[in-house]
Order: structure tokens, then C-alpha cells, then sequence
């Protein structure tokens, strides 16, 4: 079992559509990260969270700590927003990231 | 605007070739990292350096080493290039110490070996 799972690996959406993704991991950490990655590879940071809750634009992040579980959300999806989103943990014990595997998100027009 | 290069976005070569992927950051970071990303396996970490001429292994090293003779560049090398080599390559950097720093991409370099 991975130590980072998201869910779902595929996702497609209307235009419009308020999007989740899921992110469960199995070990202590001390920040959880989210990513996106357009087509053609390049990573940007959206957001980094160690509690609570945190809001950029019409992205929400959340982290449950107890229940080692974050989720992010998208409001008012736009097709720009299609992407790969990426959930990334940091361990207690370092500076090394673990990552998931990645949801494809396509917001359809 | 802080900035992670990358020197290559596309590279072909032959399996037993040596190749040398190179990254640059402007941001003064002590933290430098490779990965490489493939389809069902997520980003996995190759080495990472947290100073000059430091390095340490990640979770896959093996057919890859690293050299980091100065603080922005690091560079990744495939001593013998295999075909299972073939993914896209993924250089990151960071500020050193605490747990909340966040990392910096490069935009990849997706290498083909025939």
C-alpha cells in the first residue's frame, strides 16, 4: 500500500462543477502539499497545509490530522483548471517529500 | 520571479550513452532534489543535495548519480542510458531546515533512450 493514496485517479467535470480530490496517507507528517502539474510537465505549489484550512481564488485545501485525510476542492470549475493535481506529504522525520500517484482533472466546456 | 531551470525539455538518446541532465535555481537554495515521474508510479525521488557537494540517495538511485559543485546547479547522470531509463525527469529546490518550506520545479525533461 502506498503511503500517500488519492482518489479518484481519472476525473472529468462540467464546466461550473465543484470538483473534489482526496488525499490519504498513512504516516506522521509534519506539512501536506498540494500540486499541479499542466500538460507539458511543469509543477506549481497551491497550496501547503499542516492544519485546518486554507483558500486561494476558488481553491479550498483542507487537512484532518486525526484522520490523516486532506481533500481539495475547486469551485466554479473552468476548463483552465484541467490538470494533474498532485497531494505530497512531509514526513516528521525530514525534508523529503512523499507524493500520490496524481488525479487527471478535465473540465469540459 | 525565483526560478528552477531545466536544461533540456525533450532528449533522444542511445541505451548505453552517457547523459547529463542539468539544473539551475536562482533562489539562493540550499536543497536540491531529482526526480522522475512515470505513469501509475507518481514522482519518485533519485537523489537530493542539501549543500554543496552533499548528496544523498533517494528512493531509486540505482543507474543514476548526482554531482553538486556549486550551490545553484545540480546535475543528474546516467553513467549508461537503458531503456527503462525513459521518463520525464523532474529537478525541485528548496530553502533548507524546517518543515515548512515549500519545494520549486524546473519544467522536467522528458528523456527517451532507444
Amino acid at each position: 500500500k502506498n503511503e500517500v493514496e488519492q482518489s479518484p485517479q481519472n476525473l472529468t467535470a462540467q464546466e461550473g462543477e465543484f470538483i473534489t480530490i482526496n488525499c490519504s496517507y498513512s504516516v506522521g507528517i509534519s506539512a501536506l502539499h498540494w500540486l499541479q502539474q499542466h500538460p507539458g510537465g511543469g509543477i506549481v505549489s497551491l497550496f501547503m497545509l499542516s492544519s485546518g484550512k486554507k483558500k486561494h481564488g476558488r481553491l479550498i485545501a483542507t487537512i484532518n490530522i486525526q484522520e490523516k485525510h486532506s481533500s481539495l476542492h475547486i469551485t466554479a470549475s473552468h476548463p483552465r483548471d484541467s490538470a494533474v493535481y498532485i497531494c505530497a506529504v512531509r514526513s516528521t522525520s525530514g525534508s523529503r517529500l512523499t507524493f500520490g500517484e496524481g488525479t487527471q482533472l478535465t473540465v469540459n466546456p | 520571479d525565483v526560478k528552477v531551470t531545466q536544461s533540456s525539455r525533450y532528449l533522444v538518446k542511445r541505451t548505453g550513452e552517457k547523459v547529463f541532465l542539468e539544473c539551475v535555481q536562482d533562489m539562493d537554495h540550499e536543497n536540491m532534489f531529482w526526480y522522475r515521474q512515470d505513469p501509475g508510479l507518481g514522482l519518485r525521488l533519485i537523489y537530493f543535495s542539501y549543500d554543496v557537494k552533499m548528496k544523498e540517495k533517494g528512493d531509486i538511485p540505482e543507474g543514476y548519480s548526482v554531482s553538486r559543485e556549486k550551490k545553484e546547479r545540480f546535475s543528474l547522470i546516467l553513467e549508461s542510458a537503458s531503456t527503462n531509463q525513459t521518463s520525464m525527469y523532474l529537478c525541485a529546490s528548496s530553502l533548507r531546515g524546517g518543515n515548512h518550506n515549500e519545494q520549486f520545479f524546473g519544467p522536467g525533461t522528458r528523456l527517451t533512450v532507444l
